[in-house]
């Protein structure tokens, strides 16, 4: 089990440009999240997938972003036209979910740091 | 607006020392919290977890206290080492309200002295 694994680590850009990051949760782990974190501040939800399914999107997520997860496995988020308040740090967390499992905890990615110049 | 919050934003303790962070929630319907710990550049680490049917929970070095009467939640790190040098963060999971994903505080910064 190698953990949430997020790539790149850091991400720069200009304002306008699109960027995608990718999350590649652990194995085993069928619900994953996006979550963004500014600094000083927590992280805050946006969006979560179960499988392939994107069963949730917090407000927070602009016409902007798009999230997929296309086999159930990996996911990408994207953001395009990015905006200096775009930067921040986005998270990926999984977690499993089903009969049997009484804990829901989600373990989070290192993270991708990205920077909107 | 915020739901989940911290009632200190910096807590300083001696190496050895017991350590408490409190958080305080809005929300009587939460039914799962989680702490996690935040170090620099990295995601954060969760560390124990409580759910609603209970008080008390604990771990090592770790305590995880939920009084649900005044929606308050604490975490009791003992002989604090500078490993735990990190921002502490806890996190609700409400019912139908965002679906699955948590709500975080903004999170204490724990600062172990030598």
């Amino acid at each position: 089990d190698t953990g949430v694994s997020q790539n790149p680590r850091h991400k720069i850009t200009k304002r306008g440009q699109n960027v995608t990051f990718r999350c590649d949760p652990i194995s085993e782990h069928n619900r994953l999240y996006w979550y963004r974190q500014t600094l000083g501040q927590g992280p805050e939800f946006l969006t979560y997938f179960q499988n392939e399914a994107q069963l949730e999107k917090s407000r927070l997520l602009s016409d902007r972003f798009s999230a997929e997860r296309p086999k159930g496995s990996f996911s990408t988020l994207e953001i395009q036209r990015t905006e200096q308040g775009d930067s921040a740090m986005y998270l990926c967390a999984s977690s499993l979910d089903g009969w049997g499992v009484s804990e829901n905890i989600q373990y989070f990615g290192a993270g991708t740091r990205l920077s909107v110049l | 607006g915020e739901s989940v919050g911290l009632h200190l934003p910096t807590l300083s303790v001696q190496e050895g020392d017991n350590s408490i962070i409190n958080c305080a929630y809005s929300n009587s319907a939460s039914d799962y919290f989680i702490w996690y710990k935040q170090e620099s550049g990295k995601g954060p680490q969760f560390i124990i977890d409580i759910r609603s049917n209970m008080d008390k929970r604990q771990g090592q070095r770790v305590t995880v206290l939920l009084n649900k009467t005044v929606k308050h939640l604490s975490l009791q790190i003992a002989a604090t080492q500078p490993g735990d040098s990190a921002v502490y963060f806890c996190a609700e999971n409400r019912p139908g309200g965002g679906a699955d994903g948590l709500t975080f505080g903004k999170g204490t910064h724990l600062i172990i002295q030598p």
